[in-house]
């Protein structure tokens, strides 16, 4: 199943470091999520692009920055991270933010901060 | 907000039955989905309930009481490949139909 892809899989970064995370989705969706999976702990909804317009943001701090350039592209741009960062990020996309369908996740990002 | 429980592990043999269950709480219930995650992988989709009842789909079968806040995720004749973890997710009406998403339940398969 290759519907969401995340790149890069892996992510071993710095605290002063600048990187970006990258989805993207060739299903055809207007609506596009990053969730942040630590361990045990629930998925945690960060933010919501429905149409290319963000309409949620989980109070997620501004070392989180997104960026959706298109209905199929979305990035999570991060800078000056804490090692309480290291997680799993995980993108997913649905058809559309408000419909009743469902949401389809990529392979994630699993970030480490040190 | 919502509260959402399940197991944090169980364990089954293989080929038995095993029962996985939810309990929730919110006011604008509407749908509750189940997703498997294995290891380092993405969550994928396994079913949808949103009316009462049981829905069924080959070994694995989703079952939902709104009155009661309560699903199940019923899987048969387990297999090895079972082993991972199952997501119970809730859909709110209110905040833009938000989903959020249980611990999850580890479940491991022996032999």
């Amino acid at each position: 199943e290759t519907g969401v892809t995340q790149t890069p899989r892996h992510l071993v970064m710095g605290m002063t470091n600048k990187k970006s995370l990258k989805c993207e989705q060739h299903l055809g969706h207007n609506a596009m999520y990053w969730y942040k999976q630590s361990a045990k702990k629930p998925l945690e909804l960060m933010f919501v692009y429905n149409f290319k317009e963000q309409t949620e943001n989980n109070s997620v701090p501004s070392r989180f920055s997104p960026e959706c350039p298109n209905s199929s592209h979305l990035f999570l741009h991060l800078h000056t991270l804490q090692p309480e960062d290291s997680a799993l990020y995980l993108c997913a996309s649905s058809q559309e933010r408000g419909s009743t369908d469902t949401q389809y996740f990529g392979p994630g990002t699993r970030l480490t901060v040190l | 907000g919502q509260n959402i429980d399940q197991p944090t592990e169980m364990t089954a043999t293989e080929g038995a039955i095993v029962q996985i269950n939810c309990t929730y709480q919110t006011s604008g219930f509407n749908g509750l989905f189940w997703y498997q995650q294995h290891a380092g992988e993405a969550p994928t989709f396994l079913s949808y309930n949103v009316l009462d009842g049981l829905e069924e789909k080959g070994r694995f079968s989703s079952f939902l009481s709104r009155s009661k806040g309560y699903s199940y995720l019923l899987l048969k004749e387990l297999q090895m490949k079972d082993s991972a973890s199952y997501l119970c997710a809730v859909r709110d009406r209110r905040g833009y139909q938000k989903v959020t998403f249980g611990t999850g339940t580890k479940l491991q398969v022996i032999p």
